[in-house]
């Protein structure tokens, strides 16, 4: 099957700053990734939708000026969480699909902590 | 609204013991159903799809449009399959846009 990575698997960082998240393709290309995030014991919430080469589309209630979605090549999206807070600590995950196919593929995920 | 709705947080059977988790939808038009299971540490995967009609470790699932269920079956589980499983949903053609349930967390006890 179709491999999706995210890197870094999982992160800390000061409140305030910022962190990035990337999500690769490895073996096929993606017109198209999205972004979840999960909370513990919850399940996943679409975030938005990464577009290459276009803009990103957010789900209601999702900031985009907080997080931040570029996709500038056909195998990595990158979800940038700008002026972390501790309510950011959570769980984002990427997934993307090869094209002609609607099976999802995920990455591992990444656990973010803001302290 | 699209939705999918998994009334069980959490399942727990005996090894042996029949399996059902219960999935059903709302979608205005005809969605794909799928089910992706989450083992312990690792990432979600797809376990099965309506669209295939198959049989994926011993489980099934059938597409019921007058209930608007996707129920997933095992007669006979087995510890191994002691997993996170979600039903979710994504529009005919969409690639990859998935609605989740929330996901039923499945315990087989020895």
């Amino acid at each position: 099957g179709a491999v999706v990575s995210q890197h870094p698997s999982r992160v800390i960082c000061k409140s305030g700053t910022s962190v990035k998240i990337e999500c690769r393709s490895l073996d096929f290309q993606a017109t198209t990734m999205f972004w979840y995030r999960q909370f513990p014991k919850q399940s996943l919430m679409l975030m938005a939708t990464s577009n290459e080469g276009s803009k990103a589309t957010y789900e209601q209630g999702v900031e985009k000026d907080k997080f931040l979605i570029n996709h500038a090549s056909l195998t990595l999206s990158t979800l940038t969480v700008t002026s972390a807070h501790p309510e950011d600590s959570s769980f984002y995950i990427c997934s993307a699909s090869p094209q002609k196919l609607t099976e999802a593929f995920f990455g591992q995920g990444t656990r973010l902590t803001v302290v | 609204a699209q939705r999918v709705t998994q009334p069980e947080k959490l399942l727990s059977v005996f090894k042996g013991a029949p399996v059902e988790l219960k999935c059903n939808y709302s979608y205005s038009g005809s969605p794909e159903l799928f089910w992706y299971v989450q083992y312990s540490r690792q990432r979600l995967q797809l376990l099965l799809r309506h669209i295939s009609r198959e049989s994926i470790k011993g489980f099934t699932a059938d597409l019921n449009k007058g209930e608007t269920s996707f129920h997933l079956k095992k007669p006979f589980a087995q510890e191994e399959d002691s997993a996170m499983y979600y039903c979710a949903l994504s529009g005919r053609g969409s690639q990859g846009n998935l609605i989740f349930g929330k996901g039923t967390k499945l315990s087989v006890k020895p």
